[in-house]
């Protein structure tokens, strides 16, 4: 299995700033994801981010929005930048190993 | 675009009854399905991974179905008690990426 924490788990943050969530995993891995699930939607793949490799991003998602580091194989961060209001959703990192996928409890993020 | 759907959006049951969930997914490229249950503030918690059809595989009181031919998956909960109260998630694996359903609310009064 894989134990995953993030920082921070909440923030309310004002339109037109910059959140940066960092995603701690108590194991190393090569597959690490970011998901959002916006209210009352399905969680939704923002990137991929593999360890040595730039991250590869989702329709819809672009590199200068949510920038993502990997600079190890048991951490990674996701900056949500220039914020607004249709940000505020829940931000989640998972990791797969063998045949399971597992989750952090996620970034709750409220844009004012 | 991979289209994940599951029924019903939410449920409200009473405690000891016993409750299904639908997911229905792509039926073409299937490779494995996976359930999760995720409570607030918590992390989503793997339940099954699902991969061949016909599966059915256990953990306590709830079960899962699978039948890739027609591409649906069934959870079930026998005898719900309030703690099974949470968000149940499907996800259909397409390639190396996880492409979730908008999940089942269920909550369970005492």
């Amino acid at each position: 299995s894989a134990v995953i924490s993030q920082k921070p788990s909440r923030d309310i943050c004002q339109r037109g700033t910059s959140l940066t969530i960092q995603c701690q995993v108590d194991s190393q891995v090569t597959m690490m994801f970011w998901y959002r699930q916006q209210p009352g939607q399905s969680l939704t793949l923002i990137a991929t981010a593999n360890q040595g490799s730039e991250a590869t991003y989702e329709s819809g998602f672009v590199i200068d929005k949510f920038p993502i580091s990997r600079p190890n194989l048991t951490f990674s961060t996701l900056t949500v930048s220039n914020m607004s209001p249709e940000d505020s959703s829940i931000y989640l990192c998972s990791v797969r190993k063998e045949d399971e996928q597992f989750f952090g409890p996620g970034t709750r993020l409220t844009v004012l | 675009i991979l289209n994940v759907e599951q029924s019903p959006q939410s449920l409200h049951v009473q405690e000891g009854d016993s409750t299904n969930f639908t997911c229905s997914f792509p039926s073409s490229n299937f490779y494995a399905l996976h359930w999760y249950r995720w409570e607030t503030a918590k992390s989503p918690e793997a339940l099954f991974v699902m991969t061949l059809n016909g599966d059915e595989k256990k953990k306590g009181r709830i079960s899962a179905t699978l039948n890739t031919k027609e591409g649906y998956s069934y959870l079930y909960i026998k005898g719900s008690q309030p703690e099974d109260s949470a968000t149940y998630l499907c996800a259909f694996l397409y390639g190396n990426k996880l492409v979730f359903g908008a999940g089942t609310i269920l909550r369970v009064k005492s």
